[in-house]
C-alpha cells in the first residue's frame, strides 16, 4: 500500500511565522501536490510537483513556497503565516504516466493560525 | 459556475436504502473521472474510477454521461459504515496537468 505521511496531525503557530509542512511517500512517486480544504470549498491545489527540483503553482499559491530537493520528500513553507492560512493542509502523491492515475493522500494537518 | 459541481447535500437516508449522487462538469475536455471517499477529519480515499462504459463495485455503480457532462455514483443497500463525504474528481488533459476536486456530497445512513 501507498503510505504519505504528513509530519504533525495538529499544529498551532502564530501570525507571522514561518510554518513548514512536510510531506514523505515510499512509493517512488513522481508526482506530488500539496492542496488545502475548507468547508464548503472541497480541495484547492496550491502547488505541484512532478520531479526533483521541478514545481508548479496551482490555484491557489499566494503566500506558499515548495520545496522538493528528494523525490519522496515535498514541503509546503508558509513564509509568514496569517490567520486566513487556517486550514486543513493535505499532501499527495501519484505516479507520473500519460493516462491519470489516482492521487494518495496523507493524514492532512489540521493547520490554527493564532 | 464552478468547474465540478456537487449537491453538498447532506443526503440523510436509513439502512439498506439506495442513494444516488450526481456530479457536473464543465470542461469537456475532462478525460478521467473518480469518486473519491473521505470521513469526518480524515483523508480522502479513492473508492472507484469511472468510465465511459459504467463500472460496478460490489454495491456501488458508477456512470459516466459525457453528452451531459454528469458522472453519478449509486449506491446500493446502504449500511451505517457508507457514511462520508464523496468526492467527484476531474482530470483535464488540457496539455497541462490539472485535478478537479468537487467540495463533496455528505451521506448520513442512519439505523
Amino acid at each position: 500500500d501507498v503510505k504519505v505521511t504528513q509530519s504533525s496531525r495538529y499544529l498551532v503557530k502564530r501570525t507571522g511565522e514561518k510554518v513548514f509542512l512536510e510531506c514523505v511517500q515510499d512509493m517512488d512517486h513522481e508526482n506530488m501536490f500539496w492542496y488545502r480544504q475548507d468547508p464548503g470549498l472541497g480541495l484547492r491545489l496550491i502547488y505541484f510537483s512532478y520531479d526533483v527540483k521541478m514545481k508548479e503553482k496551482g490555484d491557489i499559491p499566494e503566500g506558499y513556497s515548495v520545496s522538493r530537493e528528494k523525490k519522496e520528500r515535498f514541503s509546503l513553507i508558509l513564509e509568514s503565516a496569517s490567520t486566513n492560512q487556517t486550514s486543513m493542509y493535505l499532501c499527495a502523491s501519484s505516479v507520473l504516466t500519460g493516462g491519470h492515475q489516482p492521487q494518495h493522500f496523507g493524514d492532512g494537518t489540521r493547520l490554527s493560525i493564532l | 459556475r464552478k468547474e465540478v459541481e456537487q449537491d453538498p447535500g447532506p443526503f440523510n437516508v436509513p439502512e439498506g436504502a439506495t442513494v444516488a449522487f450526481n456530479c457536473t462538469y464543465s470542461n469537456s475536455a475532462s478525460q478521467s473521472f473518480f469518486w473519491y471517499r473521505q470521513d469526518c477529519r480524515k483523508e480522502p480515499k479513492l473508492l472507484m474510477s469511472v468510465y465511459s462504459s459504467g463500472n460496478e463495485d460490489g454495491r456501488f455503480t458508477a456512470q459516466l454521461n459525457r453528452a451531459s457532462q454528469y458522472i453519478s455514483l449509486l449506491i446500493r443497500d446502504s449500511k451505517l459504515s457508507d457514511s462520508a463525504t464523496y468526492l467527484c474528481v476531474v482530470y483535464l488533459n488540457t496539455g497541462g496537468f490539472k485535478t478537479i476536486f468537487g467540495a463533496g456530497t455528505r451521506l448520513f445512513v442512519k439505523a
